[in-house]
């Protein structure tokens, strides 16, 4: 069964600081990793990540993919009170058409 | 440009009540619908998915079913609701081999 498991669960840090947040997974044959960030409603979509090594990079936001070691992380510097979200994986496995398998969540706090 | 709309917003129905929730599409044809569920501050999970009118996937055996009647139309119904039906629950949409889902803004359901 595929699966996703993100770390932290939640997260609280102060305007300014840097936050790495992780998502490992395990799924047969991979194919890409989204990012997405979830305010009050609907998620947005962050970033795809598809190869190994290449930083995908947004402002302050940016994230990586380690194929090898099955896991993403996004980063976020000098984070803002706007940054508070839910922050949200999930992996298409190679054989399931469109479909995503989600994380569940990391619930990141930016205090002023 | 591509739009997508839920409603209700919210609902509060008994256990045992029917339940009807739609998600319109607009400014796309023939896209790939789906239907998640987000337990309170997590991970979405999906439970429907449909690449076509009339073709829809399940992804988790429940009381709640889907339908797509028309292109751009998806519907998530139940007979009988049961209180662990309460969640926060999201449509999505995304094209062909693309895999970016576009999310709609959710509709809040509380079984009592």
């Amino acid at each position: 069964e595929d699966k996703v498991v993100q770390s932290p669960l939640s997260l609280v840090v102060h305007e300014g600081d840097t936050v790495t947040l992780n998502c490992s997974y395990e799924v047969t044959n991979f194919r890409s990793l989204l990012w997405y960030k979830q305010e009050k409603k609907a998620p947005t979509f962050l970033f795809m990540l598809t190869s190994s090594g290449i930083e995908k990079k947004s402002g302050r936001l940016s994230s990586i993919l380690d194929k090898k070691e099955l896991f993403s992380i996004l980063n976020i510097t000098a984070t803002q009170t706007g940054d508070s979200a839910i922050y949200l994986c999930a992996v298409i496995p190679d054989n399931a058409g469109n479909m995503l398998t989600f994380g569940g969540g990391t619930r990141l706090m930016v205090k002023p | 440009s591509q739009t997508i709309h839920q409603w209700p917003a919210t609902l509060v129905q008994p256990v045992g009540s029917p339940l009807s929730l739609e998600c319109t599409v607009e400014g796309t044809s023939n896209p790939n619908l789906y239907w998640y569920r987000q337990a309170a501050g997590r991970g979405l999970q999906l439970l429907f998915y449909s690449v076509g009118i009339g073709q829809i996937s399940s992804e988790v055996p429940q009381n709640l079913s889907a339908s797509r009647p028309q292109d751009r139309q998806f519907i998530l119904s139940s007979k009988k609701l049961l209180l662990s039906d309460s969640g926060f629950y999201l449509c999505a949409w995304g094209r062909g081999r693309s895999y970016e889902q576009y999310f709609g803004p959710g509709t809040r359901l509380t079984v009592t």
